[in-house]
């Protein structure tokens, strides 16, 4: 079974602080690599998209690198704010002919406090 | 542009009772999705869409039934709503490429 693992499951920092959070996968054949960040009671928002020849891609505060010989992505995110707090959610997606099936991973809760 | 809309926001159902999530779309978007989202779990997907007429099963289909008359459409239904099927369940939907996916708002549901 196709899985997607993220860490730490929670994570607390200050206000200001840089952070980075880790998604292992096993998705084979892999064809992109996204992270969303999801507010509580919203539905998940797109962060970055990643395809497997692509090493970094940033938006904003936040940067994704993605190492598709060892299976690693890393979101890092530079000098935290408060409305960072959120879950974070790594999806791989399959290359699949019925549907482009997509591997969510369960998610790192950040909450970043003053 | 709405993006991704869903009906309703909330909902309460007593056990056996059936009712009808509504998603639409206004971005002309080939793929939809039904997922499912309870804590610990990830998001989990139920049936999803490759197109107007076109539907299949996800990882989670039991208890579930989907159509897709519209493109613009899709609809879960519950037929015999149980208390396994508390949830908060979420719709989305991706144009080919760059395979970008957008969410709605959630449903949550809440079967006593």
């Amino acid at each position: 079974k196709n899985q997607v693992e993220q860490s730490p499951q929670s994570l607390i920092i200050l206000e200001g602080k840089n952070c980075t959070l880790q998604c292992n996968y096993t998705v084979s054949p892999f064809s992109n690599l996204r992270w969303y960040k999801q507010d509580t009671g919203r539905g998940p928002v797109s962060l970055t998209i990643m395809t497997f020849s692509e090493n970094t891609k940033s938006n904003g505060r936040y940067t994704a690198t993605l190492d598709a010989d060892t299976k690693q992505s890393s979101l890092h995110i530079t000098a935290s704010q408060l409305s960072d707090s959120a879950s974070y959610i790594c999806v791989v997606s399959l290359n699949s002919n019925s549907g482009y099936a997509l591997n969510f991973g369960k998610g790192t809760s950040l909450l970043v406090t003053p | 542009n709405a993006g991704v809309t869903q009906t309703p926001k909330f909902r309460v159902l007593k056990t056996g009772q059936s009712m009808t999530l509504l998603c639409a779309q206004d971005m002309n978007h080939e793929y939809m999705y039904w997922y499912r989202q309870d804590p610990g779990m990830g998001l989990r997907l139920i049936h999803y869409s490759v197109g107007e007429g076109t539907t299949a099963k996800g990882e989670v289909p039991d208890g579930y039934n989907v159509s897709r008359l519209k493109k613009q459409n899709f609809l879960l239904g519950l037929e015999s709503a149980a208390p396994s099927q508390t949830s908060v369940y979420f719709c989305a939907s991706m144009a080919r490429l760059p395979y970008e996916q957008y969410f709605g708002p959630g449903t949550r549901l809440t079967v006593t």
